[in-house]
């Protein structure tokens, strides 16, 4: 069964604080590990990673897999308080289907 | 931007009664995806299509809930009697259902049983 845990659970920080989010998991079929952002409602899409040691850049966020090691990062450099967020770490596997960790709670306090 | 649509956005009800959630993907999407998410286990897929034919409801219930899309554009979540246990945020997505396209969500039901 594909597995993901994401740590830690929940961070706190200050803005202007770079945080690194991780995320490693075990999988029979990799297709791609995807990064969602969940505020209120929807989660929203990020990143897909398909390649290791291919970094995704959108703005302050980037992240980056790692196919050895099973694992990945998301990054966020100067946060800011709209970065608040639960940052849902999800693995495709077989059949288009999403595995999802358990979140990582970020507050970014001003 | 092109959207999923869910509705109800809330609903509150009553032990026993019947659920009904719809969803409507985004125009072009073939994969539609059923996901029920709460404090403890997070998301978790309930089940799944593509062309409109259910590839996977293991994730599901089988004697109260059913999911069905009578068409392209509508995809159906059910609950028949729904129980407390039920009560959770049930959010639909949609892909394109090829390589390497990610789901996209809509802003999920939020269900409380009584």
């Amino acid at each position: 069964e594909d597995k993901v845990v994401q740590s830690p659970l929940s961070l706190v920080v200050h803005e202007g604080d770079t945080v690194t989010l991780n995320c490693s998991y075990e999988v029979t079929n990799f297709r791609s590990l995807l990064w969602y952002k969940q505020e209120k409602k929807a989660p929203t899409f990020l990143f897909m990673l398909t390649s290791s040691g291919i970094e995704k850049k959108s703005g302050r966020l980037s992240s980056i897999l790692d196919k050895k090691e099973l694992f990945s990062i998301l990054n966020i450099t100067a946060t800011q308080t709209g970065d608040s967020a639960v940052y849902l770490c999800a693995l495709g596997g077989s059949n288009y289907k999403l595995t999802f960790g358990k979140g990582t709670l970020l507050t970014v306090n001003p | 931007d092109a959207r999923v649509t869910q509705t109800p956005r809330h609903k509150v009800t009553e032990m026993g009664q019947e659920v009904t959630m719809r969803c409507q993907p985004i125009l072009g999407h073939n994969t539609v995806f059923w996901y029920r998410q709460t404090m403890m286990q997070g998301l978790e897929l309930l089940a799944y299509f593509r062309n409109r034919a259910p590839l996977d409801d293991s994730g599901m219930p089988k004697d109260r809930f059913s999911a069905e899309m009578p068409d392209a554009t509508l995809a159906t979540l059910k609950i028949q009697p729904s129980e407390p246990r039920d009560s959770a945020v049930y959010f639909c997505a949609s892909g394109l259902g090829t390589k390497n396209q990610p789901q996209h969500f809509g802003d999920g039901t939020r269900l409380s049983i009584l």
